[in-house]
Order: structure tokens, then sequence, then C-alpha cells
């Protein structure tokens, strides 16, 4: 079975201030790895994607995330945070073949002046 | 180029009423998805469909929902009858299919059942 957690429901950080975001998953198979946004009332937008070419991925909007298969993690990092970047963040993982996404519980990151 | 897109945004029906969602995929797109949001959580997939064959419907409650894909485009869900726990968001998405693939999410029908 596939799952994906990510740690912390809500993150809070200052603007200008580095965001990071948390994601472990658990895999038998090399997994692919996603990490969407959602904006109120909005469906998810893709941030970015983990496909085996390169272990640090970059994104759209500055985001950017590491996939470290020692650690089962996938976290997504900005180094700099800004307001337009509150939202709720989700990590997803699809165990290859033609199966669905999986997704966390997701983590709603504030943006504070 | 055009995006997933959904229909009605927001429906209000009262328990035990049925609903009915619609969905149209991004052109050329093999794989259609419907997933379940409730508030709070993160989005649970419903069913998936391959062009308009089921590749995965194990987490469809099949007593009360229904989906279809006729020709290998538009789909439709269908709740009936509906009960408080179904109020959610109702995500349609759709990918060219290939393991690698994203998944292209549309704005969503926001069900609420009174």
């Amino acid at each position: 079975a596939q799952s994906v957690t990510q740690l912390g429901s809500h993150v809070s950080v200052s603007e200008g201030a580095l965001v990071l975001l948390r994601c472990n998953y658990s895999s038998s198979v090399p997994p692919y790895l996603f990490w969407y946004v959602q904006y109120p009332n909005q469906g998810l937008q893709l941030l970015l994607k983990y496909t085996s070419a390169a272990t640090l991925v970059k994104g759209i909007n500055g985001f950017e995330a590491e996939f470290k298969k020692s650690e089962t993690s996938f976290h997504l990092t900005k180094p700099s945070a800004h307001m337009s970047d509150a939202a709720e963040y989700f990590c997803a993982v699809r165990m290859g073949g033609r199966r669905a996404l999986t997704f966390g519980s997701g983590t709603r990151l504030q943006v504070q002046p | 180029e055009a995006g997933v897109a959904q229909s009605p945004r927001y429906k209000i029906i009262e328990k035990r009423q049925s609903v009915a969602f619609w969905c149209n995929p991004i052109s050329g797109h093999a794989t259609l998805y419907w997933y379940q949001q409730i508030l709070g959580q993160g989005p649970k997939l419903l069913i998936q469909f391959q062009n308009n064959g089921v590749v995965d419907d194990s987490q469809l409650p099949k007593d009360r929902f229904s989906a279809e894909r006729l020709k290998g485009v538009d789909s439709t869900l269908k709740i009936q009858p509906a009960k408080l726990e179904d109020s959610a968001v109702y995500l349609c998405a759709s990918s060219f299919g290939g393991e690698e693939a994203e998944a292209f999410f549309g704005q969503g029908t926001r069900l609420t059942v009174v």
C-alpha cells in the first residue's frame, strides 16, 4: 500500500523567511512524487514533480524539493516566503503504472507580514 | 489550452435527494479521475477511468455513487441518495495517463447536504 504523511497541518512563517513543508512517503517500489498547491475555492495546481531524473527538483514560484531515498522524504522548500504563498499544500505519490495519485492530508501555510 | 471544466461550482441539496456533477477533461487526456475532498483533508480517489473503461473504483461507495464516461471524453458523477457526510468538494482531474504524468484539476464542485 502507498501512503503519504505530511508533518504539520499548519505552518506559519514571516514574509521573507524560509519555507519548509515536510512530506514522507512509504513505498515498496520507486515512487513518483508531486507537490500541489490549492488556493481557496480553487482546484489543485502542480508545483513540481519528481520522476527520478534528478533528486533536486525546481518548480514554479521559486519552490523546490529534494528527493531523499534513505529518508523516504520529499520536503518542499522556498528560500524567501511571499504573502502570495499563503495556501494549502499537498504532497502526492504514484507508485507507477497507471495508478492514481494518493494525497497527503495537506499543510496550510500562513505568511505573516 | 483549456483546462478541466466542471459544473456546477456549488450545489446545496437535502439529504436523500440526488445530485449529478459534470466534468469535461483536457482534450486528448485519456485518464480521468474523480476525487472527493472533505474539508480539512486531502483529496481521496473515488474512481479512475482510462478512456471509457474503469481502472479503479475500489473506494467508490457503489450503493449510492455512480460514474460514467461516455465516448471516453466527458464524465458524470452521481450521488443517489445523498447523505450528510457526502458534503465535500468533488474534484475532477485528467492526465495523459503515463506514470510520470501529473494530473490537471478542475475547480471542483462544492456540495452541501443539509
